[in-house]
């Protein structure tokens, strides 16, 4: 099956920093989402992005499906923002409901 | 809404019993899923349903029925439960004909099997 990497697998931020993370995949993708993993445990939807860049707020994503990566851009981070980032992946051969998910980046964002 | 629900949120079975998660969700969404999150690892996907009537096996299947009977419900069975099935339970759903595609997750179930 597909293979997918997210680089790295730990951040540590002050407040206020920038950071990328990446999301390397092994397979054409027809579907690539984002998801943040809170304290608690809930996962939010991020982004739906299997082409091209997107942009909500102070994230933004990229995914470039030719090479085969995506990142997530996270600007002027807040305390808020800590968590683990997913990046999960459908390929063209596999339904939607689908997803292939990478082992996460854990985020810290210290005041 | 209120999106995708789970119950219970926390569960402890000993080994041997069988127990059902369920999930339910009130987007009218034909995708749904089942997936598992073990420490320092990402999800899992045990079983998806893309309708009423239709599922299929994931990565991780063994050990674990589900059925789709209606459009809301996506209930997890675990038939014997095994140490090896300590984890927490994530089920999602997503919009076929939603431009985005979007998965929205339910908040998650934690089993321990003593």
């Amino acid at each position: 099956g597909i293979q997918v990497e997210q680089s790295p697998p730990d951040l540590i931020l002050q407040e206020g920093a920038n950071s990328t993370l990446r999301c390397n995949f092994s397979d054409s993708v027809n579907n690539l989402q984002w998801f943040h993993q809170n304290p608690w445990g809930q996962l939010i939807n991020l982004f739906y992005i299997p082409s091209g860049t997107k942009q909500n707020g102070r994230l933004s994503a990229t995914t470039v499906a030719t090479e085969r990566y995506s990142l997530l851009y996270i600007s002027s981070s807040q305390t808020t923002d800590s968590g683990v980032y997913f990046c999960a992946v459908g390929t063209t051969t596999d339904s939607w409901g689908k997803l292939q998910f990478g082992a996460g980046t854990q985020v810290v964002v210290t005041p | 809404n209120a999106g995708v629900t789970q119950t219970p949120k926390f569960q402890v079975l000993k080994t041997g019993q069988s127990m059902t998660l369920q999930c339910a969700q009130d987007m009218n969404h034909e995708y749904m899923s089942w997936y598992r999150q073990d420490p320092g690892m990402g999800l899992r996907l045990i079983h998806y349903s893309v309708g009423a009537g239709i599922t299929d096996q994931g990565e991780v299947p063994n050990g674990y029925n589900v059925s789709r009977s209606t459009t809301e419900d996506f209930p997890l069975r675990l038939l014997s439960a095994a140490p090896s099935q300590t984890s927490v339970y994530f089920c999602a759903s997503s919009d076929r004909d939603s431009f985005t595609y979007e998965q929205y997750f339910g908040p998650g179930t934690r089993l321990t099997v003593t």
